[in-house]
C-alpha cells in the first residue's frame, strides 16, 4: 500500500529534550516536506527536500533541523524543543513538487512541556 | 501577508444542501489550484483540482468554479452529506520556485444530519 507514515504519533517531551520524528515514504518520490498545523494558521510548511541531500527552508524553519539522506526517509529534528513547538506535525511527500498532488502522512502530535 | 484568502472560516450545513468555501488569490502567475480535504486525526488528502484553462471541474458531488478576472476559485459540494464533515483547504502554486503550494486557513464544515 501507498504510504507515508510518521513515528511517534503522539509524543510529550520536556523542554530542551531533543527528540527526533521520523517519516516514511514507499512511494519512490522526489519531494518530501514536514508542516506544522496549528488552529487558526493553516498548514505552514517547515522545511522541505527537493531529492536526496537537498533541502531547503520552508515558512517557519526556526528550531527545526532536517536531513534527506535517503530517498524514502525525511527525519525532523527539534534538537532544543520549546513549547511554542507544540503543534500537530505532519510530512507529506509528493513525485516532484509541493504542486502535485501531495500525499500527507497521519500526523505526529507533540506537546512540549 | 495571506496570498490565498479562504472564507469561511466555518460553515454548518444540512444534510442535502449545499456547502460552498470560497478562496481568493493575489498572484496571477498561479496556474493550480488544489482542494485538499482533512478527516479528525487524519492528514490532508487531494479531494479535487483544476488549472485555469478551464472554469469548472467536477467529480461526483464536488466541483470547482474558477473565475480567473475576479482571482477567486470556490468549492461546491452538492447534497451535502455529513461524511463531508471535515476541514477544507484551499490552495495555489505556480510554476517554478519548486511549485510551492500557498495554503488558504481552512474550513471548518459541519454537517448536521
Amino acid at each position: 500500500e501507498a504510504q507515508v507514515t510518521q513515528n511517534p504519533r503522539y509524543l510529550i517531551t520536556v523542554t530542551g529534550k531533543k527528540l527526533t520524528v521520523t517519516c516514511s515514504q514507499n512511494m519512490n518520490h522526489e519531494y518530501m516536506s514536514w508542516y506544522r498545523q496549528d488552529p487558526g494558521l493553516g498548514l505552514r510548511q517547515i522545511y522541505y527536500s527537493m531529492n536526496v541531500e537537498v533541502t531547503d527552508k520552508g515558512d517557519v524553519p526556526e528550531g527545526y533541523k532536517v536531513s534527506r539522506k535517503e530517498k524514502r526517509n525525511f527525519p525532523l529534528i527539534l534538537e532544543s524543543p520549546s513549547p511554542n513547538q507544540t503543534s500537530l506535525y505532519f510530512c507529506a511527500s509528493s513525485f516532484r513538487g509541493s504542486g502535485e498532488t501531495q500525499y500527507f502522512g497521519p500526523g505526529t502530535r507533540l506537546l512540549v512541556l | 501577508q495571506q496570498q490565498v484568502k479562504q472564507s469561511p472560516q466555518s460553515l454548518i450545513v444540512q444534510k442535502g444542501g449545499i456547502s460552498i468555501i470560497n478562496c481568493a488569490y493575489e498572484n496571477t502567475a498561479f496556474d493550480y489550484f488544489p482542494w485538499y480535504q482533512q478527516f479528525p486525526g487524519k492528514g490532508p488528502a487531494l479531494l479535487i483540482a483544476i488549472r485555469p484553462d478551464v472554469s469548472e471541474k467536477k467529480e461526483g458531488r464536488f466541483t470547482i468554479s474558477f473565475n480567473k478576472s475576479a482571482k477567486q476559485f470556490s468549492l461546491h459540494i452538492m447534497d451535502s452529506q455529513p461524511g463531508d464533515s471535515a476541514t477544507y483547504f484551499c490552495a495555489a502554486s505556480r510554476a517554478g520556485n519548486n511549485r510551492k503550494l500557498i495554503w488558504g486557513l481552512g474550513t471548518s464544515l459541519a454537517v448536521n444530519p
